[in-house]
């Protein structure tokens, strides 16, 4: 089990361009999940997988947010024309089933200049 | 919105038990509680979760109130790392964190 794993760990970009993070999660997990966390305030819910199929967004996710899980493994979130207001943590958790416990990674913190 | 109550603080002397509350009195049968803490820059921490049984496991135990209206998280033996944010947590298909308690562990 080496742990839910993001990349990159840190991204700085100017606004107006496109990020894309990875997400790596626990290996057999067939949950994924993202999450936005901001200084001070508890990580909001974005949007979540089961397998590749995305079963739920958040009304935080906008047009400019899409995430894709292509073959159920590994997942990518990418951010189009970005805005300051998306600097954040940006969090992928993983779990094994609707009870299991979310596995967290450590995050991809996004400052947009 | 988290359907989760808890104080924004507390504090603990080192050694001692930490005795974190939590309220979820809208609570379904259905539904388990998670508690969570989150270390600064890292990621939440998954610590325990439960339904309506007591649980323990080496991190701590999870007291639930019959009514499940109420839970308590006890650290038995809280040291200076277990200083956090701890995030009590109603699973709805999804965690909706709340604001959590902040705890400070004093030597």
């Amino acid at each position: 089990d080496t742990g839910v794993s993001q990349n990159p760990r840190h991204k700085i970009t100017k606004r107006g361009q496109n990020v894309t993070f990875r997400c790596d999660p626990i290996s057999e997990h067939n949950r994924l999940y993202w999450y936005r966390q901001t200084l001070g305030q508890g990580p909001e819910f974005l949007t979540y997988f089961q397998n590749e199929a995305q079963l739920e967004k958040s009304r935080l996710l906008s047009d400019r947010f899409s995430a894709e899980r292509p073959k159920g493994s590994f997942s990518t979130l990418e951010i189009q024309r970005t805005e300051q207001g998306d600097s954040a943590m940006y969090l992928c958790a993983s779990s094994l089933g609707p009870h299991g416990p979310l596995h967290f990674g450590n995050g991809t913190r996004l400052t947009v200049t | 919105d988290a359907k989760t109550t808890q104080p924004p603080s507390m504090d603990c002397a080192e050694g001692r038990a930490a005795n974190l509350p939590c309220n979820h009195s809208t609570i379904s049968g259905n539904e388990y509680v998670y508690w969570y803490r989150q270390i600064h820059s890292q990621g939440p921490q998954y610590i325990i979760h439960g339904l309506k049984n007591n649980e323990t496991n080496e991190m701590a135990s999870l007291i639930i109130t019959e009514d499940r209206k109420s839970s308590t998280l006890i650290l038995p033996h809280a040291t200076l790392r277990d200083t956090a944010v701890y995030y009590c947590i109603v699973m709805e298909g999804k965690l909706i964190f709340g604001q959590g308690t902040t705890l400070q562990v004093k030597p």
